[in-house]
């Protein structure tokens, strides 16, 4: 079974950079499917953050503005989420996730995702 | 990239069978077949009904269905059970190499 855990601050500023790991237990994270960031404002929809391969290769969703970057680390099987200049609007639930199949875009495995705050 | 648009609620009894829309463009949901249906508990991540418009991951049982015609996406649940109360959201691969999600529908099970 494969398990996602999000970790991060919980606590981030305005202005400032959030940054998030998600650590993938039971299955490599080097897989030719691609790992995902996805958020949820408080009683708001789910918005697709971005995406990334083991190679590295990454995509991001356009309305972000450039102001997202993913990275990730096969020896510790973690994949990260960095997002720059934040403001309240990014307070959100953020998730990790991993698809069903080769760019399927489905995802099966999530974390159980965690709440970032942006507040001073 | 807009949402793609579900309607804020639906009801049924159970027994009942009900259908969720999800309405997207010729970019979106008319373009590919990279549409995922997910449901949502409060406080819990959503979980994966229905993968690439048609297909049911393991687990998922076949009271749940789901099509697509043009533009638009839809998931059925027949039988309805109490346990189905939750929110239903859409998703739908697009030409703009992003995802996105529908606005997400209340279902309450009367």
């Amino acid at each position: 079974q494969v398990q996602l855990q999000e970790s991060g601050p919980g606590l981030v500023k305005p202005s400032e950079t959030l940054s998030l790991t998600c650590t993938v237990s039971a299955s490599s994270i080097n897989t030719p499917y691609h790992w995902g960031w996805i958020r949820q404002p408080p009683g708001k929809r789910l918005e697709w953050l971005g995406i990334i391969y083991h190679s590295g290769s990454a995509s991001y969703n356009p309305s972000l503005r450039g102001r997202v970057s993913m990275s990730i680390d096969s020896s510790k099987n973690q994949f990260s989420l960095k997002l720059t200049s934040v403001t309240a609007a990014d307070t959100a639930v953020y998730y990790c996730a991993g698809e069903t199949d080769y760019d399927s875009f489905g995802y099966i495995h999530w974390g159980q995702g965690t709440l970032v705050t942006v507040a001073s | 990239q807009s949402a793609l648009t579900q309607p804020p609620s639906v009801s049924g009894s159970p027994g009942q069978s009900v259908t969720i829309s999800c309405t997207g463009t010729s970019s979106d949901i008319g373009f590919y077949n990279r549409v995922s249906w997910y449901q949502q508990t409060p406080g819990t991540a959503p979980k994966l009904l229905i993968v690439e418009v048609t297909n049911r991951p393991s687990g998922v049982p076949d009271r749940f269905s789901a099509s697509k015609s043009g533009n638009t996406a839809s998931l059925t649940i027949s039988g309805l059970q109490t346990e189905d109360e939750a929110d239903y959201y859409c998703s739908s691969y697009t030409t703009s190499s992003s995802l996105v999600f529908g606005g997400g529908t209340r279902l309450t099970v009367l």
